[in-house]
This record gives structure tokens, C-alpha cells and sequence, in this order.
């Protein structure tokens, strides 16, 4: 089975300094890792995803994320945070075994930017 | 870019009355379209994959015969929530993936629907 860890319900962080969201994951084989952002009463919007290749991940929005497979991570983090990124952030997991898989979503985790 | 729409974004229903959701793939074919609910503050929980002309597989738990879910052509998957009861007041989101891709290519997810049954 697979699964996702994000340990922390909720990351605040003063606007411009730097963030960061964390996830863990557990799957078996190579995963596909990926984060979404949701705004309230909204769907999720694509951010980023890992798939192979370079560690760090560059996506929308001025964000990245960088796979560390020894540590089973895959941490969300931004240079400098804007107010507009306040919203709910997940990360998710699949893998590589042909043909389409099942997404696993953890928990989220609200991010407060403060002005 | 792929584009998922979800209709209606918001319904009010009363108790014991059905509601039907539906979810297209505005730019794209879909064989495989996701149903997933969301409580408050909690993550999505898969209810369902919806197939293109056959049946689809419901997680464990989850009651197929109360919802019912219908991919009757590349496009369009639709999930209806039979007898409702204010117990599947919810947030309910469609995801789907591009025909002929995996996994690898991530999820393009509609903008959801808040079901509210009273």
C-alpha cells in the first residue's frame, strides 16, 4: 500500500521570508510524486510533480520541491512567500507500474501567509 | 492545458431526493475519470474510478448502489447521489488523466461540487 505523511496541519510564515511544506511518502518501486494547491470551494490546481530525473523540481508559482529518495521526501518550498499562496496544499503519491494508478493524497496542510 | 469541468459547483437538495454531478473533459479524452469526496479539513478520499463503458470500481466502503456513477462516453463521467442524506453533505471532485497515459502525466481535477442536503 502506499501512503503520504504531511506532519503539519498548518505552516505560517511572515510574506517574503522563505517556506516550506513537508511530505513523506511509502510506496513500493519508483514513485510518481506530486503536489496540488486548493483554494477554498475549489478544485485542485497542479503545482508540480516528480516523475525522474533531477531531484529538484521547479513548477508553477515560483515553487519547487526536491525528492530526496533516502529520506522518502518530498518537501514543497518557496525562495520568498507571497499572501496570495495562503491555501491548502497537498501532497500525493503514485508509481511507475504501467497504465494509470491510484493517487494517494495526504492530509494537507493550510498555509498562512502573513502580510 | 487539459481542462476538467465540474457541474453544478453548488447544490441544496432535500433528504431522500437524488442529485446528479457531472464531470467533463473539456479539451481531452478521458477513459479513466477519478470521484473523490472531501470532508472539512480533510484530505480526498477516492470513492470511485470511473471507466469509459463498463462498469466502475468502487473503493471499499463506499456504496455503490447509493452512488451511482455513469462514463457513457470519453468526455463525460457523471456521479449521482441516490436517496441523499444530510450524512453526504460534502465536497465532491472528479479528477481525469488523458486517454493512452499514466500516472506519470499527474491529474487534472474539475473545481468540485458542495452538496448540501437538508
Amino acid at each position: 500500500a502506499q501512503s503520504v505523511a504531511q506532519p503539519e496541519d498548518q505552516v505560517n510564515v511572515a510574506e517574503g521570508n522563505p517556506l516550506t511544506v513537508k511530505c513523506t511518502y511509502s510506496v513500493s518501486g519508483n514513485p510518481y510524486l506530486f503536489w496540488y494547491v486548493q483554494y477554498p470551494n475549489r478544485g485542485l490546481q497542479f503545482l508540480l510533480k516528480y516523475i525522474t530525473g533531477d531531484n529538484l523540481v521547479k513548477g508553477s508559482y515560483g515553487f519547487e520541491a526536491e525528492f530526496n529518495k533516502s529520506q522518502t521526501s518530498f518537501h514543497l518550498k518557496k525562495p520568498s512567500a507571497l499572501v496570495s499562496d495562503s491555501a491548502l496544499y497537498f501532497c500525493a503519491v503514485s508509481r511507475d507500474s504501467g497504465g494509470y494508478q491510484k493517487v494517494t493524497f495526504g492530509t494537507g496542510t493550510k498555509l498562512q501567509v502573513i502580510p | 492545458g487539459a481542462v476538467v469541468s465540474q457541474h453544478p459547483s453548488w447544490v441544496i437538495c432535500k433528504s431522500g431526493t437524488s442529485v446528479k454531478i457531472e464531470c467533463r473533459s473539456l479539451d481531452f479524452q478521458a477513459t479513466t475519470m477519478f470521484w473523490y469526496r472531501q470532508f472539512p479539513k480533510q484530505s480526498l478520499m477516492l470513492m470511485a474510478t470511473s471507466n469509459e463503458g463498463s462498469k466502475a470500481t468502487y473503493e471499499q466502503g463506499v456504496e455503490k448502489d447509493k452512488f451511482l456513477i455513469n462514463h457513457a462516453s470519453l468526455t463525460l463521467s457523471t456521479l449521482t447521489v441516490t436517496s441523499a442524506h444530510p450524512e453526504d453533505s460534502s465536497f465532491y471532485i472528479c479528477s481525469a488523466i488523458p486517454a493512452g497515459q499514466g500516472a506519470r502525466y499527474g491529474y487534472t481535477f474539475g473545481s468540485g461540487t458542495r452538496l448540501t442536503v437538508v
